[in-house]
């Protein structure tokens, strides 16, 4: 099992463009969702899904747009890349919503 | 919603002393309970973690207790080592029910 695969590691945006943030899984999970993490502000959840075709909001959901075509894969795409948006952004996959999270490694953004 | 407070934000310890990371949470409904450990340049995981309806749990030098009454958990590690230091994250959940929140993190340090 690969678990939870996050691509690309590493990206530089500039103000204004759009990019898509891959993450699957391989564990047959229901539940995925996305995270950022800044300096001191711990993780953020943006966005969630229970499930193939259902998604919903998180905590911080401004600016960024998912879908859950299939249960394996669940994107994140930036629809118009702002500063603020520079982080650390983390996929997670669980069995079950609120259970014990497997994170990927993480893809490290920055918009200039 | 839920709240997640962790105390304290960075902590150094000497090799072989004990530490202790602490976090309350708001909501009463709360069931579960996890504890991250995440090192540098990787996603967060899991440790250990406890449901409400056990006090404590015990993993070798890993502990977590849970005060429902007080709604706070700890993580306690025993006999430190270097391989410990790294940033350590609760979290808190109704499992099935709501997502993950996740307090903002301790750095940990043990000084060789």
């Amino acid at each position: 099992n690969a678990g939870v695969t996050q691509t690309p590691k590493f990206q530089v945006l500039k103000t204004g463009q759009s990019m898509t943030l891959q993450c699957a899984q391989d564990m047959n999970h229901e539940y995925m969702s996305w995270y950022r993490q800044d300096p001191g502000m711990g993780l953020r959840l943006i966005h969630y899904s229970v499930g193939a075709g259902i998604t919903d909001q998180g905590e911080v959901p401004n600016g960024y747009n998912v879908s859950r075509s299939t249960t394996e894969d669940f994107p994140l795409r930036l629809l118009s890349a702002a500063p603020s948006q520079t982080s650390v952004y983390f996929c997670a996959s669980s069995p079950l919503q609120g259970g014990t999270q497997y994170f990927g490694p993480g893809t490290r953004l920055l918009v200039l | 919603g839920e709240n997640v407070e962790q105390h304290p934000s960075t902590l150094s310890v000497q090799e072989g002393d004990s530490a202790v990371i602490k976090c309350t949470y708001s909501d009463s409904a709360s069931n579960y309970f996890p504890w991250y450990k995440q090192e540098l340049g990787k996603g967060p995981q899991l440790i250990i973690d406890i449901r409400s309806n056990v006090g404590e749990k015990k993993d070798q030098r890993i502990a977590v207790t849970l005060n429902k009454t007080a709604k706070h958990f700890s993580l306690h590690i025993t006999e430190t080592q270097p391989e410990d230091s790294a940033v350590y994250f609760c979290a808190a959940s109704i499992i099935g029910n709501t997502p993950l929140v996740f307090g903002k993190g301790t750095r940990l340090s043990v000084i060789a």
